[in-house]
């Protein structure tokens, strides 16, 4: 088993410009998260789904898009980048069933805008 | 919504001793507090959670402890050893889908 898996582990980007981070995971787990982690203000929640289809915001979710296409994979889109958005992404999943609430995480992305 | 407070930010010991990490939280609803431990570059990994209907919970040189009334739960670790060197967070649910609130971490430091 994979587990969680995020690509690219390593951007750069320019101000303004746009991409994707991908969130893919082999446990057929229901929920999956996105944070963000940033020095001195441990993990934020982004945005998180409940299921194939649904998304939801989270705590910092603005400048942020999010989709669900298919249960195992979460897209996290940066539409048009900020100097403010350099940080380590990591996504997470859990079953959601009764006693499996725990997170397992991906290896993180770590993003900068220059 | 949830706050959790965490601390110390940062914590020296020897290896050897103890060490213990404090956290609060303000929402009574909260259900479910998970500990991750993230070593330097490497992802979270969750060590131990505790529910609201126990009051400790042990895992070898582990344990975790919840007083529901004052709303604070906290992880000791004993006989440190230097692997233990790592960010500890706290955090807390409602459980179920419901958002985890993590705490700002601390970082344990065992000196050999």
């Amino acid at each position: 088993n994979a587990g969680v898996t995020q690509t690219p582990k390593f951007r750069v980007l320019k101000t303004g410009q746009s991409m994707t981070l991908l969130c893919a995971q082999d446990m057929n787990h229901e929920y999956m998260y996105w944070y963000r982690q940033d020095p001195g203000m441990g993990l934020r929640l982004i945005h998180y789904s409940v299921g194939e289809g649904t998304t939801a915001k989270g705590e910092v979710p603005d400048g942020y898009n999010v989709s669900r296409l298919k249960k195992q994979n979460f897209l996290l889109g940066l539409e048009s980048a900020a100097p403010s958005q350099t940080s380590v992404y990591f996504c997470a999943s859990s079953y959601g069933r009764t006693g499996a609430y725990g997170y397992t995480f991906g290896s993180g992305t770590r993003l900068t805008v220059v | 919504g949830e706050n959790v407070e965490q601390h110390p930010s940062t914590l020296s010991v020897q290896e050897g001793d103890s060490a213990v990490i404090k956290c609060t939280y303000s929402d009574s609803a909260s259900n479910y507090f998970p500990w991750y431990k993230q070593e330097l570059g490497k992802r979270p990994q969750l060590i131990i959670d505790i529910r609201s209907n126990v009051g400790e919970k042990k895992d070898q040189r582990i344990a975790v402890t919840l007083n529901k009334t004052a709303k604070h739960f906290s992880l000791h670790i004993t006989e440190t050893q230097p692997e233990d060197s790592a960010v500890y967070f706290c955090a807390a649910s409602k459980g179920g889908y419901q958002k985890v609130t993590f705490g700002i971490g601390t970082k344990l430091q065992v000196i050999p």
